[in-house]
Parts: structure tokens; C-alpha cells; sequence
């Protein structure tokens, strides 16, 4: 059973850069039938989407976001992670990791999010 | 790329069915799969359907899902209604114009 398990800092500043760890357990990261994701949800509000990494190393970011965020991935530690930069008060909220089927973009396995707040 | 509209929120009686739409607000409902995920308060999503209409194992027949090309639109429909499916139901499709991907804005469900 795969499992994620995300990692990082509940408290960032204003301004700061936001990085969070994503571990996965009960499978290989480097499968090729899959990708990796992060997405957000403010307390309250909706899901938005954040990025995914592919195995190779390629990525595909929000457009609103993409000038602030970094996905990369070491497939030696089974991790992936996120680097939001620059943030502000609007980027407080859970943070969750979830692995992608590359043949259908279904999210089927998710971390149990982690709450970030941004605030000085 | 697009938006997907739900509406905010439904209820219905227990053993009801109830249907929540998803509407594409531009380019073909058809022309990427649709997901469907429950959250519970406090929970992660799970996926109750993916690409379209296939459930995962262990998703009760309950939950069907299916795309109409006329109203560009998915739905989700959740038949025999237990109180336990009260949650948030969030649709989702990929945006091939950039690589993305899109979540409507959550309905939620009430069953009373």
C-alpha cells in the first residue's frame, strides 16, 4: 500500500520561501506509470492545484504560481519536494502530496496534508 | 484553459439519489477524463471516480459517473444515500492546453 507523507515547517514569514518534503513509502518513486503532485487547500475554500514531477525530472507548475514554485525530486531518498517562494499570507493553507496515473491524471494515493501558515 | 463550475452545495434524504454537475466553461467535457474526489471534514480526497465513470475498488456501485457532451458537462450521481457520504465532492480534469490541471470549486453535500 503506498503511502505519502508530507514534511516541512508549519510557520513561514511573509517573504520567505515555503519548503515542504513529500516521502513515499510502499512503492518506488521511480515508476514510471506515475507522476507526483502538490496541491493546496486554504482552510475553508477549494482545491488548487500546484505542480507535478515526472520520474525524469520534468515538470509542469501552475501558471498562476509557476514564477514562485520548484518541484524536484530524489528518487534516492523515495522523496519529492516543493519550494514555494516569496510568500505571502494568501499561501497559507494544507498542503497535500499525491501521486498521478500518467494515463488518466487521476490523483489516487495523497498525503494527509500539512498545514502552513504565513505570518511574521 | 478552463473552469469547472459546480454548485456550491446540494442535500437530500437518506436512501435518496442525488446528482452533482460539473461544467466545462470552455473546449470539450469529452476531451479529457474526469475525476471525481470525496473529502470528508478533516480527511484527504479520495477518488469515488476516475476517467469518467470507473470506480475504484473498494468505491460502493452507489457512486456512478458519467459526461454529457450537449450540456459539456460530467455529473456525479450517488444513488441509496447514507448519511456517511455526507462530505465535499470535487470534480477535476486535466488542461492539456498547459500541462495543468483544474478542480471545481467543491460541493457540498449534505444528507439530512
Amino acid at each position: 500500500q503506498v503511502q505519502l507523507q508530507e514534511s516541512g515547517p508549519g510557520l513561514v514569514k511573509p517573504s520567505q520561501t515555503l519548503s515542504l518534503t513529500c516521502t513515499v513509502s510502499g512503492g518506488s518513486i521511480s515508476s514510471g506509470s506515475y507522476y507526483w503532485s502538490w496541491i493546496r487547500q486554504p482552510a475553508g475554500k477549494g482545491l488548487e492545484w500546484i505542480g507535478r514531477i515526472y520520474t525524469s525530472g520534468s515538470t509542469n507548475y501552475n501558471p498562476s504560481l509557476k514564477s514562485r514554485v520548484t518541484i524536484s525530486v530524489d528518487t534516492s531518498k523515495n522523496q519529492f519536494s516543493l519550494k514555494l517562494s516569496s510568500v505571502t499570507a494568501a499561501d497559507t493553507a494544507v498542503y497535500y502530496c499525491a501521486r498521478g496515473a500518467r494515463d488518466g491524471y487521476n490523483s489516487d494515493y495523497w498525503g494527509q496534508g500539512t498545514l502552513v501558515t504565513v505570518s511574521s | 484553459n478552463f473552469m469547472l463550475t459546480q454548485p456550491h452545495s446540494v442535500s437530500e434524504s437518506p436512501g435518496k439519489t442525488v446528482t452533482i454537475s460539473c461544467t466545462r466553461s470552455s473546449g470539450s467535457i469529452a476531451s479529457n477524463y474526469v475525476q471525481w474526489y470525496q473529502q470528508r471534514p478533516g480527511s484527504s480526497p479520495t477518488t469515488v471516480i476516475y476517467e469518467d465513470n470507473q470506480r475504484p475498488s473498494g468505491v460502493p456501485d452507489r457512486f456512478s459517473g458519467s459526461i454529457d457532451s450537449s450540456s459539456n458537462s460530467a455529473s456525479l450521481t450517488i444513488s441509496g444515500l447514507k448519511t456517511e457520504d455526507e462530505a465535499d465532492y470535487y470534480c477535476q480534469s486535466y488542461d492539456s492546453s498547459n500541462h495543468g490541471e483544474v478542480f471545481g470549486g467543491g460541493t457540498k453535500l449534505t444528507v439530512l
